[in-house]
């Protein structure tokens, strides 16, 4: 079962626009933590963001902002006026404890941006 | 530079022959992953270990093997029983191995691996 659900294959905006993000997430865990990375055309993922399970208070860093709402399971991601410079495939991630000393991070199929000029 | 080094940055090999992938890193982190990135598709986990001379397999481990002989290297070799290698291979590191963490990775360069 997929564990990370990114229900936007593609989105394409024009400069100054906000983006918006989509995350959904599965987890049978109380402690957990939810991340965005972003992957820009040259390959490597950046970490942006990073979330605690029991910390649902959202936040703004810059122009990203982050909405986490653990009722519906959801951890949503905001560019705002978005630039040419954040096109990239923004992939979202659960990273949960399989057992006591096994943790990994399971990855959404992620959501490639488009930011046109 | 402290950091996560792939090399080569793009791999050529002809179908039937082992290709082994580098990972060096020098963040002195303890756990060490690789993935696999196929076109439209998140990052799938391979091999990680979170220890020195220990690893284990992730969900797609068939065709591939590992070691962790020194905590700075993980090395990944896609063997000729890999049914399908072409792909964008991803190591990371993490700081925490048996000691427990739930904290980002951090991701290298990557490397193209391109079998024909």
């Amino acid at each position: 079962a997929q564990k990370v659900t990114q229900a936007q294959t593609e989105i394409s905006v024009v400069e100054k626009e906000d983006v918006t993000l989509d995350c959904v997430y599965e987890t049978r865990d109380t402690t957990y933590y939810l991340f965005w990375y972003k992957q820009p055309p040259s390959g490597e993922l950046v970490f942006l963001i990073r979330r605690n399970s029991f910390d649902e208070q959202n936040e703004i860093s810059g122009r990203y902002s982050w909405n986490f709402q653990k009722s519906t399971s959801s951890f949503n991601f905001t560019i705002t006026a978005s630039q040419v410079v954040d096109s990239a495939v923004y992939f979202c991630a659960l990273s949960e404890a399989q057992s006591t000393n096994d943790y990994k991070l399971s990855f959404g199929a992620g959501t490639t941006v488009t930011v046109r000029a | 530079d402290g950091g996560i080094t792939q090399s080569p940055k793009y791999l050529f090999r002809k179908e039937g022959q082992n290709v082994t992938l580098s990972c060096e890193q020098n963040l002195n982190h303890d756990a060490m992953y690789w993935y696999r990135q196929d076109p439209g598709q998140g990052l799938r986990l391979i091999y990680y270990s979170q220890i020195v001379n220990d690893f284990q397999k992730g969900d797609i481990a068939e065709g591939y093997s590992v070691s962790r002989e020194k905590k700075e290297s993980f090395p990944l070799t896609v063997t000729s029983a890999q049914k399908n290698p072409t792909a964008f291979y991803l190591c990371a590191t993490h700081p925490s191995g048996l000691a427990g963490g739930l904290g980002e990775q951090y991701f290298g360069p990557g490397t193209r691996l391109t079998v024909t």
